[in-house]
């Protein structure tokens, strides 16, 4: 099993650029989330999904947007980067709501 | 909002040593989890604790989950290069439907050889 796998693994944005995370999970979770990890911050829940077709706001939720379309992937947009959007971003997934597995991560660049 | 104080925010020790750290949270916790992140790379999960007073050990480490709820803590005896990293807390209260974790802001382990 892969577990939890996250494309790209490094992106530079110019502001106001698009761009969509792709997180993947090999291990039939129902639940999975998108955090950011900025320095001193700890680790910040964006948004979340407890299934397929399902997604919920986290406690950072502003500027971006997900989906679930299919139970194994959860993609994180983001419509108009900005600077402030510059960080470490992961996918997580649990079966339940219990342990959560985090992928490799994504280094977010926006100038 | 729910906040976790974790202490020591960093630590440098000498190889052989053994290490202790602690959460501290306001509130009460149905679950805490142990994560370690190496340099580049996402958290993993070192061990998982459910119940009150609950003593879990994974290799050289050992948590426990105390029996006021608000508390957790993590040891890691006879220390060696590789437990470089930075450690990170968790906790899960009760109610929270789709496993909220709160996360602690992270201790900082340096092992000199």
């Amino acid at each position: 099993n892969a577990g939890v796998t996250q494309t790209p693994k490094f992106r530079v944005l110019k502001t106001g650029q698009s761009m969509t995370l792709l997180c993947a999970q090999d291990m039939n979770h129902e639940y999975m989330y998108w955090y950011r990890q900025d320095p001193g911050m700890g680790l910040r829940l964006i948004h979340y999904s407890v299934g397929e077709g399902t997604t919920a706001k986290g406690e950072v939720p502003d500027g971006y947007n997900v989906s679930r379309l299919k139970k194994q992937n959860f993609l994180l947009g983001l419509e108009s980067a900005a600077p402030s959007q510059t960080s470490v971003y992961f996918c997580a997934s649990s079966l339940q709501a219990y342990e959560q597995y985090f992928g490799p991560g994504t280094r977010l660049t926006v100038t | 909002g729910q906040q976790l104080n974790q202490s020591p925010q960093s630590m440098f020790i000498q190889e052989g040593e053994d290490v202790s750290m602690n959460c501290t949270s306001s509130s009460i916790f149905n679950t805490w989890l142990w994560y370690k992140q190496d340099p580049g790379e996402g958290p993993v999960l070192l061990i998982a604790l459910y119940k009150a007073g609950e003593l879990t050990s994974n290799g050289r480490l050992t948590a426990q989950f105390g029996i006021t709820r608000k508390d957790s803590f993590l040891n890691i005896s006879a220390s060696i290069p590789s437990d470089v990293g930075i450690y990170f807390c968790a906790g899960r209260a009760g109610g929270t439907s789709y496993g909220k974790l709160t996360f602690g802001q992270g201790t900082i382990l340096t092992v000199h050889p």
